[in-house]
């Protein structure tokens, strides 16, 4: 199993462009998440799907949307990049909670600058 | 709001001693509880977990002792070991999500 991939690693923007970034888990987990992590900061969380069809807002939404047409993809997208958008976007999926064992599995991160 | 709290942002400890990293939460609801160990250009990956219904659980050099009355958990490694060095994040479960605190950067000295 590859776990949870990200592309890219990477990117600078300019301000008012506009990104993808790619999200994909092998795991057949139902639960996907979206974070980004600014410098001294904790994981705060964007957008979340609990499934298939199905995405809800996070903590910091603004700025970004979602997908999930599959139980595997959940691309993050940027329409109109901005300076506050620069940081380190993490990727996270999980199986239902089950009790105590249940965790999440990140992916490497994408760092992102927007200039 | 923050409901999983890391008041230190970063500690030292000489190898081979004990290091202990603090959380402090306000929801007496959360049922478990989870540590993450996240190193420089990588995602965070589990480390180890609580239920609450205990006061304690052991992973070889990994403890994480919880204290349900005082709202506290603490993750306790002996021996600390130069690999450790990484920020550690505690988190608890929400219905779908998980709350982060904003972690605490160990620093293992040889």
């Amino acid at each position: 199993n590859a776990g949870v991939t990200q592309t890219p690693k990477f990117r600078i923007l300019k301000i008012g462009q506009s990104m993808t970034l790619q999200c994909t888990q092998d795991m057949n987990h139902n639960y996907m998440y979206w974070y980004r992590q600014d410098p001294g900061m904790g994981l705060k969380l964007i957008y979340y799907s609990v499934g298939a069809g199905i995405t809800d807002k996070g903590e910091v939404p603004n700025g970004y949307n979602v997908s999930r047409s599959t139980t595997e993809d959940f691309p993050l997208r940027l329409e109109l990049a901005a300076p506050s958008q620069t940081s380190v976007y993490f990727c996270a999926s999980s199986p239902p909670r089950q009790g105590s064992a249940d965790t999440q599995y990140f992916g490497p991160g994408t760092r992102l600058t927007v200039l | 709001d923050q409901q999983v709290k890391q008041n230190s942002p970063s500690l030292s400890v000489q190898e081979g001693r004990i290091s202990i990293l603090n959380c402090d939460y306000t929801n007496s609801m959360f049922d478990y509880f989870l540590w993450y160990k996240k190193y420089p250009a990588e995602g965070p990956t589990f480390l180890i977990s609580i239920s609450s219904i205990k006061d304690k659980n052991e992973d070889g050099r990994f403890t994480v002792f919880l204290n349900k009355s005082a709202k506290h958990l603490s993750l306790h490694i002996v021996p600390s070991q130069p690999g450790d060095s990484a920020v550690y994040f505690c988190a608890a479960p929400g219905t779908y999500k998980y709350i982060f605190g904003t972690g605490t950067r160990l620093k293992v000295l040889a």
